[in-house]
């Protein structure tokens, strides 16, 4: 069973479209995140959301809104897509964000590429 | 500001040692994760030091000096399938991950 699933995995589109990608995890995690992996490897965090709250990279454009219709998904939907925007896109969770030792357990990931 | 920062490429051999060294600046400090991650796969938790000293785990262990902001993974008996990018990871006061940019190991025959 997977434990954090990210679909699609590849997604190829073109600038301007909407798109989403959704995720979910089924280890009753109470936080999950959005993470982005640029080309340079670096792993940036978008969001971190559990049922209590919503933190924010400030640095993530408004474009990007993440969607939560219950604790075990965390949807991320990016509205006029630019070509800045291919990257790759990590889900993950983790038992409690504020818990020290709380290990993310990640998802396979999902290659972005705007044309 | 905060930084993580690491080599960005090894080379070592099969059956060898390597140890990968990894220096964090954050705004308070609440561990350091290492992560190893495969070419197009996920990153995959190795481990967690809180407190100064060596944990070891099997052919990996991972050192802490939090006065000196120093961490390092010291990889054992090395394998062709630990070729792979290990991401040092340092968790600030508001607990979130403050990543680097991952060192790529590369191993030869």
């Amino acid at each position: 069973d997977t434990a954090v699933s990210q679909t699609p995995k590849y997604l190829v589109t073109q600038m301007g479209n909407d798109k989403s990608i959704k995720c979910e995890q089924n280890l009753g995690h109470d936080t999950m995140y959005w993470y982005k992996q640029d080309s340079k490897k670096f792993l940036k965090i978008m969001f971190s959301y559990n049922n209590k709250e919503l933190i924010i990279n400030e640095t993530v454009p408004n474009r990007f809104s993440p969607k939560s219709p219950d604790k075990a998904h965390l949807n991320l939907h990016i509205n006029s897509l630019e070509l800045g925007d291919s990257a790759v896109y990590f889900c993950a969770s983790s038992q409690d964000h504020t818990e020290t030792k709380t290990e993310a357990f990640f998802g396979q990931g999902t290659r972005l590429t705007v044309v | 500001g905060q930084n993580i920062d690491q080599p960005t490429e090894m080379t070592a051999t099969e059956g060898a040692i390597v140890q990968i060294n990894c220096t964090y600046q954050t705004s308070g400090f609440n561990g350091l994760f290492w992560y190893q991650q495969h070419a197009g796969e996920a990153p995959t938790f190795l481990s967690y030091n809180v407190l100064d000293g060596l944990e070891e785990k099997g052919r990996f262990s991972s050192f802490l000096s939090r006065s000196k902001g120093y961490s390092y993974l010291l990889l054992k008996e090395l394998q062709m399938k630990d070729s792979a990018s290990y991401l040092c990871a340092a968790m600030d006061s508001n607990y979130q991950l403050i990543w680097g940019a991952g060192t790529k190991l590369i191993i030869k025959p």
